[in-house]
Formats: C-alpha cells, sequence, structure tokens
C-alpha cells in the first residue's frame, strides 16, 4: 500500500477563498483523522471518521470548517472563507480498528492563507 | 481526561552520544503508548509501541523505550545518536475509551544534532 495520500502538499490561498484538502487512507483501515499542527498548539485532533462516520468533530475550531467522508478510501477538510490563522499543517491518519494500534499518517498539506 | 506531557521543548546532544526523551501520561488505565518521528517537512513515523508485556519496547533506527508504570513515564533512548536523527518526536497515549483508537500526543520535542 503506497500509505496515506494528501493532496495538495502545499497550498497558498487568499483570504476568504475556500480550501479543500484532500485525504486517501490506507485501504482496510477503519478510521480516520484529521490534525493540524502549529507552533503555537501543536498537533490538535480536529475530527474524526470511524467507518466513514464522524465521530467526534469537538476539536473543529469554527464553523468555517467542514469534513466529510463520502466513502471508505475519500475524505476531505473544507474551510470557508479561509482566515490568516488557519494557516498550519493539516495531517491525515488512519488507523486500524482495535487497542494498541497506531496511527500511520500522511505526509501532510502545508497551508498558507495570506 | 487522558494526557501527554513531554517537559523538554528542546534537546541538543552531540553526534555519538546517548540520547533520552521524556515523556510523562496521565490515564486511568493501563495506556497504549507510542513514540512517532517527524523530519521536516515529512509526517510522522512510528517509532515504537508499547500495549503490554516487556515494559522495554525494542523500536526502529535503534531506539527503545521504558514503560514505568510507577512513574507514568515512557522515556525513549538511544545509545548513540547519528546526525540523521534530527528530528521532531513525539509521544502519544491512547485509547481514549470504548476500544477505539484516539491517540492523544505530546506538545513534541526537537531533537538537534551536533556534529
Amino acid at each position: 500500500d503506497a500509505g496515506v495520500i494528501q493532496s495538495p502538499r502545499h497550498e497558498v490561498t487568499e483570504m476568504g477563498q475556500e480550501v479543500t484538502l484532500r485525504c486517501k487512507p490506507i485501504s482496510g483501515h477503519d478510521y480516520l483523522f484529521w490534525y493540524r499542527q502549529t507552533m503555537m498548539r501543536g498537533l490538535e485532533l480536529l475530527i474524526y471518521f470511524n467507518n466513514n462516520v464522524p465521530i467526534d468533530d469537538s476539536g473543529m475550531p469554527e464553523d468555517r470548517f467542514s469534513a466529510k467522508m463520502p466513502n471508505a478510501s475519500f475524505s476531505t477538510l473544507k474551510i470557508q472563507p479561509s482566515e490568516p490563522r488557519d494557516s498550519a499543517v493539516y495531517f491525515c491518519a488512519s488507523s486500524l480498528k482495535g487497542r494498541g494500534t497506531e496511527a500511520f499518517f500522511g505526509q501532510g498539506t502545508r497551508l498558507t492563507v495570506v | 481526561a487522558q494526557s501527554v506531557t513531554q517537559p523538554d521543548i528542546h534537546i541538543t546532544v552531540s553526534e555519538g552520544a546517548s540520547l533520552e526523551l521524556r515523556c510523562n501520561y496521565s490515564y486511568g488505565a493501563t495506556p497504549y503508548l507510542f513514540w512517532y518521528v517527524q523530519s521536516p517537512g515529512q509526517g510522522l513515523q512510528l517509532l515504537l509501541k508499547y500495549f503490554s508485556g516487556d515494559t522495554l519496547v525494542q523500536g526502529i533506527k535503534g531506539f527503545e523505550a521504558e514503560f514505568k508504570r510507577s512513574q507514568s513515564s515512557f522515556n525513549l533512548r538511544k545509545p548513540s545518536v547519528h546526525w540523521s536523527d534530527a528530528a521532531e518526536y513525539f509521544c502519544a497515549v491512547g485509547p481514549a475509551s470504548g476500544g477505539s483508537y484516539i491517540p492523544t500526543f505530546g506538545r513534541g520535542t526537537s531533537l538537534i544534532v551536533h556534529p
């Protein structure tokens, strides 16, 4: 398997624009996580899915953020409208069900909102 | 709620020296513990994990970690550091509840290796 695949790797957008980040998890994995990494706050869990169903979105900072998982092989994280403070690296990760199983991370999308 | 503390933001060592990165956790039951490494511009890669059995765990790249329940710690060690070990290291604990795996990460420790 190619691992967790995220696109794009880098995104530069203007404030107010819509941004969509994409993730393809490892085939067969049950869980999908979206994280945001910043210098100030470290690695924050935004939302996670179990079998394509959103379970906990309490980490989503504002209503401007939304995430979907229409099928087992694809998820999106959307920011609309984007703001400069959304600039960060966004990671997608996936894992199998079961205690002790680790999360596998994509390479991340570096988002810059100017 | 579970939590992880990595008390050192930065650690500087000379190449060839030994290394220990600290991790303390808070969790109500027997935890599942992980160490990840993040090289610049990359995602997080698993170094090792503990969930039962021998409290000394061996990982990739010559790393090991020891689970000490009495100290709520899971420190990462390496006997001889290589320049390529310079990276960000994250300790994580999970699961939260209900059998699902929701990792909680520490803030990370940045390792700087001097030649």
